[in-house]
């Protein structure tokens, strides 16, 4: 059973428009929430994190808005850039300091020119 | 942001050999780390935790036997594929856990078992 889901494998944006990736998560246990970023033969990087206590969080370009009630959060990156192109995983885990980190599937960003 | 290795980054073995994987913290002492495994087009999947001076934690369905974890230091921890088979070929992740829980992520290793 998939506790985290990204039900789009892929998107496709226009360079310069805004980038939407969707999360959905099961567990109400869960207390924070991630979003890492992957290229091709790396390992993930950090982008942006929101504990349960927000419902928004604001780094750069990147936005996460957090809906508890709805179990679903939402990655927004605007302006869209070509650098932007990868896959995104959203991750999710409990408040406690063991808790491990639940990935989804990753959803992949095509930023068109 | 903090910074773990892997190493190898790429190796190709042949059927029946062990591998050995090395994933590092190179700026800050990590207790716990993590082993993942990602299949293509897939997620990460967890194999085990690894804790520093304790056996690793191994998920459901990852035989602890075939994949050896060592966390011998508070920077080092390694994953070594026992007799490897063409089934095992994959990308292997490891990330650790820094002092303020952020876990940051290694650069992946790419395993081909001929």
């Amino acid at each position: 059973d998939q506790q985290v889901k990204q039900n789009s494998p892929s998107l496709s944006v226009q360079e310069g428009r805004i980038s939407i990736l969707n999360c959905d998560y099961t567990n109400s246990m869960f207390d924070y929430f991630l979003w890492y970023k992957k290229y091709p033969a790396e390992g993930p990087t950090f982008l942006i994190s929101i504990s349960s206590i927000k419902d928004k969080n604001e780094d750069g370009r990147f936005t996460v808005f957090l809906n508890k009630s709805a179990k679903h959060l939402s990655l927004h990156i605007v302006p869209s850039q070509p650098g932007d192109s990868a896959v995104y995983f959203c991750a999710a885990s409990g408040r406690n300091r063991d808790d491990k980190i639940i990935f989804g599937k990753g959803t992949r960003l095509h930023i068109l020119p | 942001g903090a910074v773990v290795s892997q190493h190898p980054s790429r190796v190709i073995c042949k059927s029946g050999t062990s591998v050995k994987i090395e994933c590092r913290s190179l700026d800050f002492q990590a207790t716990t780390m993590f082993w993942y495994r990602q299949f293509p087009k897939q997620s990460l999947m967890l194999m085990a935790t690894s804790n520093e001076g304790s056996k690793a934690t191994y998920e459901q369905g990852v035989e602890k036997d075939k994949f050896l974890i060592n966390h011998a230091s508070l920077t080092l921890s390694t994953l070594t594929v026992t007799s490897a088979h063409p089934e095992d070929s994959s990308f292997y992740i490891c990330s650790a856990r820094a002092p303020h829980n952020e876990q940051f992520f290694g650069p992946g290793t790419r395993l081909t078992v001929l």
